[in-house]
């Protein structure tokens, strides 16, 4: 198992321009997880799937982000028309209902918007 | 609304020396802590738990400990090496809320 993986690792845009994330998790963890960190803080929650089902969002999830998960596997997550106040590194995590808490995470896409 | 804060953002602390990394939170209803690590350019990193029916619990190197009454959890590190030279985040939730809520974290630096 190589861990959580997520591409691309960097991305910079221009404002107004649209962007799509991919997070691949932990192949045998069927919860998988959103979270946004600016620099200097700690990550926020964004939003999360139980297989393909997304049940959670965060008011931090504007009309402008999407994610997905169609196959219960990896996820997608998309943000329109983006703006400077978007960047920021996007982290994805995964675990496997009913085991520990502490999910694993991957190493982000660090988005900037210029 | 709820929060979990960090008492010191930065910390020095000499090579093979114990560090001390202090939490505070505010919500009484969180009875599940975990302490994360992140290194530069990577995501956190797992490192020790601790439910709230717990007051003290031990890894290897770390020990966590929790006090109910004053809503205050601390990350010990024995021995600390320079690879323990990270920020390092607490983190609160409850059984049967998925979210996680992350304090803005403490820089430990090791001095060699």
């Amino acid at each position: 198992d190589t861990g959580v993986s997520q591409n691309p690792r960097h991305k910079i845009t221009k404002r107004g321009q649209n962007v799509t994330f991919r997070c691949d998790p932990i192949s045998e963890h069927n919860r998988l997880y959103w979270y946004r960190q600016t620099l200097g803080q700690g990550p926020e929650f964004l939003t999360y799937f139980q297989n393909e089902a997304q049940l959670e969002k965060s008011r931090l999830l504007s009309d402008r982000f999407s994610a997905e998960r169609p196959k219960g596997s990896f996820s997608t997550l998309e943000i329109q028309r983006t703006e400077q106040g978007d960047s920021a590194m996007y982290l994805c995590a995964s675990r496997q209902s009913g085991g520990n808490y502490g999910y694993t995470f991957g190493s982000g896409t660090r988005l900037t918007v210029v | 609304g709820e929060s979990v804060g960090l008492h010191l953002p930065t910390l020095s602390v000499q090579e093979g020396d114990n560090s001390i990394i202090n939490c505070a939170y505010s919500n009484s209803a969180s009875d599940y802590f975990i302490w994360y690590k992140q290194e530069s350019g990577k995501g956190p990193q797992f490192i020790i738990d601790i439910r709230s029916n717990m007051d003290k619990r031990q890894g290897q190197r770390v020990t966590v400990l929790l006090n109910k009454t004053v809503k205050h959890l601390s990350l010990q590190i024995a021995a600390t090496q320079p690879g323990d030279s990270a920020v390092y985040f607490c983190a609160e939730t409850h059984f049967g809320n998925e979210k996680l809520t992350f304090g803005t974290g403490t820089r430990l630096t090791i001095i060699p």
